[in-house]
């Protein structure tokens, strides 16, 4: 069983639509939460991350971390085509031995 | 605009040669990592490093080796290069914290291997 669990997608949504992107993890040890933003062709990058439970907010983007249920998601306000792009979900567990283990990705399409 | 750096960025070899994917890093992070990711699919990690003198293989298993004798220099060696291994090598660094750490990514070497 694959430590963090993303759709593949696509998934499509209309500009200026939320979209909204999940991911499950297994480790309940897992403390802190990481999104990447990867364009096709380019590296990933950081959008945000979590580490406590509830809602994180910076401009278009909130992560929502639920340890109980053990996920993680990723809401996108507003959304652009510029957004289009697959959505990483990384998940680490405590201590600086371990090393961040990511999902597959879910590919996001906002079409105008 | 994170200080990390991979050459070359584009690579066609034959199979059989040897060759040394490069990448640096200026911000003093003690971890790096190499990561390898076909078009379209995830992420695998292939090696990464805690610091100077110091080298783990990954989930994935690899023919290629690391080394790590410069804190800012994280080479990536194929011996004996082949068709498989045509793929795109992603190089990132990390700086850890007591939230976890966030990683920064090289903007990769694309590898071909005919």
């Amino acid at each position: 069983q694959k430590e963090v669990e993303q759709n593949s997608g696509p998934l499509s949504v209309p500009e200026g639509a939320i979209a909204s992107l999940n991911c499950t993890y297994s480790d309940r040890g897992s403390q802190s939460f990481f999104w990447y933003r990867q364009y096709s062709g380019k590296s990933p990058e950081l959008i945000m991350f979590i580490y406590s439970n509830g809602d994180k907010e910076d401009g278009r983007f909130t992560a929502q971390l639920n340890k109980a249920s053990q996920y993680v998601s990723l809401l996108i306000r507003d959304s652009q085509p510029s957004d289009s792009a697959t959505y990483l979900c990384a998940v680490q567990l405590s201590g600086g031995s371990y090393i961040p283990t990511f999902g597959r990705g879910t590919s996001l399409i906002v079409h105008p | 605009e994170a200080d990390i750096y991979q050459t070359p960025r584009y690579l066609v070899i034959g199979t059989g040669k040897k060759i040394t994917l490069e990448c640096s890093q200026t911000m003093g992070h003690d971890k790096m990592y190499w990561y390898q990711q076909d078009p379209g699919m995830e992420l695998h990690l292939i090696h990464y490093s805690y610091g100077v003198n110091s080298t783990e293989k990954g989930d994935l298993s690899s023919e290629s080796t690391v080394s790590r004798i410069r804190t800012e220099h994280f080479p990536l060696t194929l011996e004996s290069a082949r068709p498989s291994h045509t793929s795109q090598y992603l190089c990132a660094s990390s700086l850890p914290g007591p939230r976890g750490e966030t990683q920064y990514f090289g903007p990769g070497t694309r590898l071909l291997v005919l």
